[in-house]
């Protein structure tokens, strides 16, 4: 089971947005962060907890193991303002669970 | 570029049986590991099942095993997901999704298509 805070982030266009994902029992470094805009598909923001997939600006970041994960999205702007999913990898059996989601709305 | 392409989806009635397909363009298929992932009106996404890039390996929600059965064909770049005894919370927009790096599992999805509505309803 995954969990993340808060629900809703409302923060200002260059501020920083921290925002947190929790498993249930340890997965390791096995997690990704993805961003979703309205209507389209999720996009793949970090994986391993903390390695930027291509293109990712350097804005984003990622921390965290075991089951304790943070996603930071420095000097926030425009184009930031989505909802971020964080998602585990379970190594054995391979499985994989979506969380709830983090809304980062415009202060 | 790399693409996928959703197909398939539709209007079924509980208790019917569905075939979704996605066609991959732009790179090795045979090399990545791939995802379908759902999506219901309004919810976030939940992951359905996996295959391993040579299609020997085969991963399923726990929720949804017995139902669904993921396949691909890699001599024509296709992924299937057949879908049965469908009901009603299987509403949900269907996205095939590959994986970040090449012959693993869990490097993220970095890839996905439009998705395909898959609706459920009497």
């Amino acid at each position: 089971v995954m969990t993340q805070s808060p629900a809703i982030l409302s923060v200002s266009p260059g501020e920083t947005a921290t925002l947190s994902c929790r498993a249930s029992q340890s997965v390791g470094g096995n997690l990704a962060w993805y961003q979703q805009k309205p209507g389209q598909a999720p996009r793949l923001l970090i994986y391993s907890a903390s390695t930027r997939a291509t293109g990712v600006p350097a804005r984003f970041s990622g921390s965290g193991s075991g089951t304790e994960f943070t996603l930071t999205i420095s000097s926030l702007q425009s184009e930031d303002f989505a909802v971020y999913y964080c998602e585990q990898y379970n190594n054995w059996p391979p499985l994989f669970t979506f969380g709830p989601g983090t809304t980062v709305d415009l202060k | 570029q790399v693409q996928l392409v959703e197909s398939g989806g539709g209007v079924v009635q509980p208790g019917e049986s569905l075939r979704l397909s996605c066609v991959g363009s732009g790179f090795t298929f045979s090399t990545y590991s791939i995802h379908w992932v759902r999506q219901a009106p309004g919810k976030g996404p939940e992951w359905v099942a996996v295959v391993s890039y040579d299609g020997t390996r085969t991963y399923y929600a726990e929720s949804l095993k017995g139902r669904f059965t993921i396949s691909r064909d890699n001599s024509k770049n296709m992924l299937f997901l057949h879908m049965s005894n469908l009901t009603v919370e299987d509403t949900a927009l269907y996205y095939c999704a590959r994986e970040n790096l090449a012959y693993y599992f869990g490097s993220g999805s970095s890839f996905w298509g439009q998705g395909t509505l898959v609706t459920v309803a009497s």
